[in-house]
This record gives C-alpha cells, structure tokens and sequence, in this order.
C-alpha cells in the first residue's frame, strides 16, 4: 500500500528491554520525522533524518537511537526501555524544503507504546 | 527558539456555530505556520499552511486561518461547526528553509447537536 505505514501500532513492553519501531514510507520522501505525543506536551520531535545515512536530534533525543540505511525505512530503538518512554509515536515524511516554501509533513497513524 | 501557544485545551461548540481555535506564535523570523488535525486513533493531517503570500488561508473542510503578524496569531476558524469536526487540532510553526515543526500542545474541539 502507498503512503507511510509504522509497525507495530501497539506494543506493551518492560522497563528494562530493547524495543524498536519501525517506519516505512513508500513516497521516496528524503526527509523522516519521529515525534512523540504526550497529554500538555503536544508533539515533540525526538530526531528526523534528511537522507538515508544522515540523522540529527530534535527536541528529546534521549533514550532513543534511529538510523537509515535505506531512504524509505526510519526505525526508532528504545535501547533500555523507561516508564517515561510511554507515549504516541508519530513517524512522518516530506519532501526536502524547495526554495521559499516548506513542504507538507505526511504523518502515519502512530504506535502507542506502554512501558510497565 | 520559536515556540506556539494555543489558548484553551477544550474548546466546545454547538453544532452550526462558528468555530474559532486561537494560536499564538514566537519566532525571530518570519515562519511557516500550520494548522493540523488529529482524528481518533489516527495521524495528523494537514488542514492549511501559511508560507508567503495571502495571509488568509483556505484550507480543508471549509477551514481557513489568518496570519497576523502584528498580533503573531494565526487563528483558525470555520463559519459552521460539524459534527464530523470533532477532533483535536494542532498549530505549528517552523523556521523558513527548515524542515522542523514545532507544535502547540493542541486544542480538542467538541461539537454538540
């Protein structure tokens, strides 16, 4: 199916353990997004990645390690789950910004991860 | 650092009334703003964006914003609420040439017959 898929959409895990989520786009959009949404917080931008091979931080990268080795896929890793860690997760896409104008966020439907 | 500031966690309105979701921005340039919804259990989706030009914005679903920089606001509005409108909505705003958006802590529209 086209469009921006994240697996999987829900996931219960333990503090302590390693759990990774996936995101996977089919539009060949360069740049990748991971946020998280928490109650007052809004989203925040956890690290987003403008090419495959190149990643950077956003607001609240701790705990959390990406990579992309290929342009469509952008995983997000827990190495050590925390309690804090729950959250809605939000990967999304875009285009690179061209010229004036920012091109539009493509988001997918979230994962909602518990750490107990 | 830019940030956005959107008034009211809860905003309810009866079905038919207008609808008038406020955002407040802080940035040291001149910034792209957005305006996103969030449907239940779903991603968010993009209603309208301001990036140069008219500064009142249509969007989708008969929303339109306008952006004020004298007042930094760009608020969102539609004449005629819908039930079909209940959902939360999300302002943001980003720095010109940048990709990174940074969100309000949104604002639930509740809609009642």
């Amino acid at each position: 199916d086209a469009g921006i898929t994240q697996s999987p959409r829900y996931k219960i895990t333990e503090t302590g353990r390693q759990v990774t989520l996936m995101c996977h786009q089919t539009w060949s959009h360069s740049y990748m997004f991971w946020y998280r949404q928490d109650l007052g917080h809004g989203l925040r931008l956890i690290y987003y990645s403008a090419a495959a091979d190149i990643t950077d931080k956003g607001e609240v990268p701790d705990g959390y390690v990406v990579s992309r080795s290929k342009t469509e896929n952008f995983p997000l890793t827990l190495e050590s789950a925390t309690r804090s860690q729950t959250s809605v997760y939000f990967c999304a896409s875009s285009e690179p910004p061209s010229g004036r104008f920012q091109e539009t966020q493509y988001f997918g439907p979230g994962t909602r991860l518990l750490v107990l | 650092a830019q940030s956005v500031t959107q008034l009211g966690s809860h905003v309810s309105v009866s079905e038919g009334a207008l609808v008038l979701l406020r955002c407040n921005y802080s940035s040291s340039v001149p910034p792209y703003l957005f305006w996103y919804v969030q449907y239940p259990n779903q991603g968010l989706q993009l209603l309208l964006k301001y990036t140069t030009g008219a500064t009142l914005v249509k969007g989708i679903n008969g929303f339109e914003a306008e952006f004020k920089k004298s007042e930094t606001s760009f608020h969102l509005t539609k004449p005629s609420a819908h039930m079909s409108d209940a959902a939360e909505y999300f302002c943001a705003v980003s720095d010109r040439g940048f990709q990174k958006l940074v969100f309000g802590t949104g604002t639930r529209l509740l809609v009642s017959p």
